[in-house]
């Protein structure tokens, strides 16, 4: 399975874009990304994912360079509600159908006012 | 706008209980997963199931049974608790290769 690296932790600015990196050099030409989040031990949540495009929903924008070894999630305008820990996960299609989502320990993003 | 249910939401088992959580989904999705997540990690995968009748391993399944009876329920039994069971787990699921969503949790510590 492809690995992905993330910082451990980021700061960000209310109304500000907080902007969360990831590494994934290993990544396969038909992988995607996805991100999900996780807020104080709830469910992850399903933020974005993409394959080579640039993605953009009402939550977040991705961007994935060229060469597909990198991608970028971006928070346009942070808010308080947004402190969670953000996994960056290379997605593997599982033998007969479903997804395997691989989990690192992600990004913890901490919104200050 | 349920999605996914999960049941107990906290329990407490002593070494060498038994256990059953229970697991359901109202989207009608195919296919059904459990994780467990222990303390500052992340999740990893327990049992997976693409179908009524079919399910296989994940990563972590020593310890674990499931079943998979009906599309919308996926149990996961516990036999003979152990304190390396002391986590949290999450049912999820998902239609083919799309978006998995997940339930709100299990924790269970074993003592």
């Amino acid at each position: 399975d492809a690995k992905t690296t993330q910082p451990t932790s980021m700061d960000c600015a209310e109304g500000r874009a907080a902007n969360l990196p990831c590494n994934h050099s290993t990544i396969s030409g038909n992988e995607y990304v996805y991100w999900y989040r996780q807020i104080h031990s709830q469910g992850p949540q399903y933020i974005i994912h993409g394959l080579k495009n640039n993605e953009t929903n009402e939550m977040a924008s991705l961007i994935i360079t060229e060469d597909r070894k990198s991608s970028t999630l971006i928070l346009p305008h942070a808010t308080l509600r947004d402190t969670a820990v953000y996994y960056c996960i290379v997605r593997v299609e599982l033998t007969g159908g479903g997804n395997k989502l691989t989990f690192g320990t992600g990004t913890q993003l901490k919104v200050e006012l | 706008n349920a999605g996914v249910t999960q049941t107990p939401k906290f329990r407490i088992l002593k070494i060498g209980q038994s256990m059953t959580l229970q697991c359901t989904q109202d989207m009608n999705h195919n296919y059904m997963y459990w994780y467990r997540q222990d303390p500052g990690m992340g999740l990893k995968l327990i049992y997976y199931s693409v179908g009524a009748g079919i399910t296989d391993k994940g990563e972590v399944p020593n310890g674990y049974n499931v079943s998979r009876s009906t599309t919308e329920d996926f149990p996961l039994r516990l036999e003979l608790a152990a304190p390396s069971q002391t986590s949290v787990y999450f049912c999820a699921s998902s239609a083919a290769w799309n978006t998995i969503y997940f339930g709100e949790g299990s924790w269970l510590t074993v003592v």
